[in-house]
């Protein structure tokens, strides 16, 4: 079946340590997206690719990285300087072309990490 | 600007009974698009549906209705006939065409929570 797969499911970070979450899609989907999202608010955009090779910074981008080498991967790092990275972390994926606007993003199921 | 309130927080109700999820936006772009995700306990979001600005017609899908209305920037949805399946977590999510990056503007979120 042809979806998002997001792993792990849940993750623990040391003090000072990076870890690296991930997003592979099987949709031949162009653009994709890691929103951050925090107990009680609702998501916030970190990071964005329309195409392989590139990305954008979202609302949030300070303390993390990606990279897009694949158009059906979209790694998130959370490096050891965001200091408050205890959050749910989903992927999603959208079809590019026209009509661009009004495809919806699809989502992954998430990544739940944690600060030991 | 563009901006999403989703006033109620939590929602409670008791099986079988009739309830409105409110979305208010702002946005100065012309042609622009609503959304509707649902967020199980499981955690994935869940795309429900997808409404242009030139389409002001409701839509209903089974227990599901959307109340789409530009002259007071709503975009209401109504579950009828509730049931305990329905306990999640709801986001409204607005897409302006100005916007090239698919970049989704999501509402607080709402929790639903349907007792039996």
């Amino acid at each position: 079946d042809g979806g998002i797969t997001q792993s792990p499911k849940y993750l623990f970070r040391k003090e000072g340590q990076n870890v690296t979450l991930s997003c592979e899609q099987n949709l031949n989907h162009d653009a994709m997206y890691w929103y951050r999202q925090d107990p009680g608010q609702g998501l916030r955009l970190i990071y964005y690719s329309q195409i392989v090779n590139d990305f954008q910074k979202g609302d949030i981008a300070e303390g993390y990285s990606v990279s897009r080498e694949k158009k059906e991967s979209f790694p998130l790092t959370v490096t050891s300087a965001q200091k408050n990275p205890t959050a749910f972390y989903l992927c999603a994926s959208r079809q590019t072309g026209q009509p661009t606007s009004n495809q919806p993003q699809h989502f992954g199921d998430g990544t739940r990490l944690s600060i030991l | 600007a563009q901006k999403v309130t989703q006033a109620q927080t939590e929602i409670s109700v008791v099986e079988k009974e009739d309830v409105t999820l409110d979305c208010v936006y702002e946005t100065r772009d012309t042609t622009y698009y609503l959304f509707w995700y649902k967020q199980p306990p499981s955690g994935e979001l869940v795309f429900l549906i997808r409404r242009n600005s030139f389409d002001e017609q409701n839509e209903i899908s089974g227990r599901y209705s959307w109340n789409f209305q530009k002259s007071t920037s709503s975009f209401n949805f109504t579950i009828t006939a509730s049931q305990v399946v329905d306990s999640a977590v709801y986001f409204c999510a607005l897409l302006g065409d100005s916007s090239n990056t698919g970049k989704l503007i999501f509402g607080q979120g709402t929790t639903l929570q349907v007792k039996p």
